[in-house]
């Protein structure tokens, strides 16, 4: 089962908004990670937030994790058309094997011109 | 440095034919990984290495072995391939599993 689910599973904004997407996930976690999908690419890594960490920043990147409620947001400012791509929250459990990272079901933001 | 490689892009099999994708890395990259992405699914790892001649089991292993006999190469082998295994492979690599890079992928169809 997945251990992260995005939400919302699409998002569409105009360029210059700010965009906002979820991560739950369901036990505990060493880390969380964001990564970003552009149609029929690879992955490419965003930025991590450890569980001891509440919020972190990467240029227009905004990251919050709020272990309490078992959940994160990545907010991105000013978006731009470029920003168009599917996200993927990663998390890394706590406990037992700490060499598996489990992948959401991704959010497909499309950033209008 | 190339990054992550991934050989081939594109195959299409039939059902019970059996072949290897590859993956390779030049970053010196003790962590190594395979997932599969399906549509609606997000990706699921299939096998990863901490290091040469250490592998173990992802999420859905079953139907897929791996061996890592050098720290550059990771090939993923299907045994007897499956309609059930047409997927987008992706291999990542990375200094540890906290952050990962990811190759192009390969597509894969099995009629």
């Amino acid at each position: 089962s997945q251990q992260g689910e995005e939400d919302p599973q699409a998002l569409s904004i105009q360029e210059g908004e700010n965009a906002t997407m979820n991560c739950s996930y369901k036990t505990s976690i060493n880390n969380l990670q964001w990564y970003r999908q552009n149609s029929g690419r690879g992955l490419v890594h965003l930025i991590l937030i450890r569980s001891n960490e509440r919020e972190k920043h990467s240029g227009r990147l905004r990251v919050t994790l709020d272990t309490s409620k078992k959940s994160s947001s990545l907010l991105i400012t000013a978006s731009r058309a470029a920003d168009t791509a599917s996200y993927f929250c990663a998390t890394e459990r706590s406990g037992g094997s700490n060499y598996k990272l489990t992948f959401g079901k991704g959010t497909l933001l499309t950033v209008n011109p | 440095n190339a990054g992550v490689t991934q050989t081939p892009k594109f195959q299409v099999l039939k059902t019970g034919q059996s072949m290897t994708l590859q993956c390779a890395q030049d970053m010196n990259h003790e962590y190594m990984s395979w997932y599969r992405q399906d549509p609606g699914m997000g990706l699921r790892l299939i096998h990863y290495s901490v290091g040469a001649g250490i592998t173990d089991q992802g999420e859905v292993p079953n139907g897929y072995n791996v061996s890592r006999s050098t720290t550059e190469d990771f090939p993923l082998r299907l045994l007897s391939a499956a309609p059930s295994q047409t997927s987008v492979y992706f291999c990542a690599s990375g200094r540890d599993q906290e952050t990962q890079y990811f190759g192009p992928g390969t597509r894969l169809l099995v009629l």
